[in-house]
């Protein structure tokens, strides 16, 4: 069975330019989340959708971000316009159930890099 | 101060060395993870634990709930164990919520 997927596994951009990451959850898992580390920093918590639904976006950093998850399958990030602390590896990750015990598969990654 | 800290935050070992990585937290816990990142790859997860130890291959972790620490041991160390090793969290309340230590980058030499 395929893992999480994302794409693409690197992005280079300018600042003030427009880039959407995206994450392919497990087939069948209902929960998908967003996160990220930039330079020096632990990973950090962006977002959590159950199906299509966010329950709980409070990670996110400012409205220059915007996910979706059209459907209840794979899910985007844009990020809109990018600025220079935006640069880092943005990680997907989903679950099947929502107990403390189900476990969270990651996905390899986005590296984003705005110039 | 991070709810998360882990010790060390580098580590180099000779190869064949017993290796432990030290994490401690400050919340109550529902479940603790370890997970393994190579440079330039994704996080593999190596083990979620709520108590006790758990043994894979040349890994052991173990989590004392009381003392809010657990540990990563590796025995016989290989170059290709060199990576950042990451310990998570999951609150009790608010578990979807992973909350990550900043990491300790490990790397083995020949």
């Amino acid at each position: 069975e395929a893992g999480v997927t994302q794409f693409p596994s690197h992005s280079v951009i300018e600042k003030g330019q427009t880039v959407t990451l995206r994450c392919d959850p497990i087939s069948g898992h209902d929960n998908l989340y967003w996160y990220r580390r930039v330079m020096g920093k632990e990973i950090k918590f962006l977002l959590h959708f159950v199906k299509e639904s966010k329950q709980d976006e409070s990670g996110m950093p400012n409205n220059r971000f915007l996910a979706e998850r059209t459907g209840g399958t794979y899910s985007t990030l844009k990020v809109q316009p990018a600025e220079l602390e935006d640069s880092g590896v943005y990680f997907c990750a989903s679950s099947e159930g929502r107990t403390p015990y189900n476990e969270q598969f990651f996905g390899p990654g986005t590296r984003l890099t705005v110039l | 101060k991070n709810e998360v800290e882990q010790s060390p935050q580098n580590l180099t070992a000779q190869e064949g060395e017993f290796i432990t990585i030290n994490c401690s937290y400050s919340v109550g816990i529902s479940a603790l993870h370890w997970l393994q990142q190579h440079p330039g790859g994704g996080i593999v997860s190596l083990f979620m634990l709520s108590s006790g130890k758990k043994k894979h291959g040349r890994l052991i972790a173990t989590i004392n709930i009381q003392e809010k620490h657990s540990s990563l041991h590796i025995t016989a160390s290989h170059p290709r164990d060199s990576a950042v090793y990451i310990c998570a969290v999951r609150r009790k309340t608010s578990y979807d919520k992973v909350i990550f230590g900043p990491g300790t980058s490990l790397s083995v030499i020949p």
